[in-house]
């Protein structure tokens, strides 16, 4: 059984702020997706990692991949009150479906 | 508009009393799946469908059927709604079962059961 694990579970900064959000496994993915989830919608897919180390950016948030490939972490700089939302990461392990974290639940006051 | 789409957006019922909740996707995806969403669970996996009259067990299946007699459509039954069923539910669907391509969602349905 694999474990999953994001952190925090709950984040509340001024606009402006940096943070980072991670999500943590027991075991080695194949594959993961961030997903961005706002009130009253479903999930967005806001990236997908694949390869060990590997860092993308979208705009202010950078996305990072472990190297050992169990765990990832997202990275926005400079907050802003469109940033609010739960931030769910999905790994993919040896199977193709996806496991799903509870997710960061992140307000951005302005 | 490429979307999926569920309806009804909020449903109250009664303990028993049969419901189907439909999804219907334009992309014509193969691939789709039923999540329920439940503070501090994250989304689990109720039934999924690798293409039309494929159907598997996810992760809390118990209490629900599917049917995926179209590619567009995967409607999700609750033949006798309990309390414990009360959620929030997603529809989704992907291009294929395998691979990295996004899962698209509905805009969820919340169920209340009393």
């Amino acid at each position: 059984t694999q474990l999953l694990e994001q952190s925090p579970q709950f984040l509340s900064i001024q606009e402006g702020e940096n943070l980072t959000v991670y999500c943590n496994s027991s075991s080695v993915f194949s594959s993961l997706q961030w997903y961005r989830q706002e009130p009253g919608e479903g999930p967005v897919l806001l990236v997908t990692v694949v390869t060990g180390g590997e860092v993308k950016k979208l705009k202010r948030l950078t996305f990072q991949f472990g190297d050992a490939r169990k765990d990832s972490s997202l990275h926005i700089t400079a907050a802003q009150p469109g940033d609010t939302g739960l931030y769910l990461c999905a790994p993919r392990y040896s199977n193709y479906q996806l496991i799903w974290g509870a997710g960061t639940k992140l307000i951005i006051k302005p | 508009e490429a979307q999926v789409t569920q309806n009804p957006r909020y449903l109250i019922t009664v303990t028993g009393k049969k419901l189907t909740v439909t999804c219907s996707q334009n992309m014509n995806h193969e691939y789709m799946s039923w999540y329920r969403q439940d503070p501090g669970l994250g989304l689990r996996q109720i039934y999924y469908s690798m293409n039309v009259e494929v159907t598997d067990k996810g992760d809390v299946p118990e209490g629900y059927k599917v049917s995926r007699k179209e590619k567009r459509n995967f409607p999700l039954i609750l033949e006798s709604p309990s309390p414990n069923q009360t959620s929030l539910y997603f529809c989704a669907s992907r291009e294929r079962g395998l691979g990295n391509s996004p899962l698209h969602f509905g805009n969820g349905t919340r169920l209340t059961v009393t």
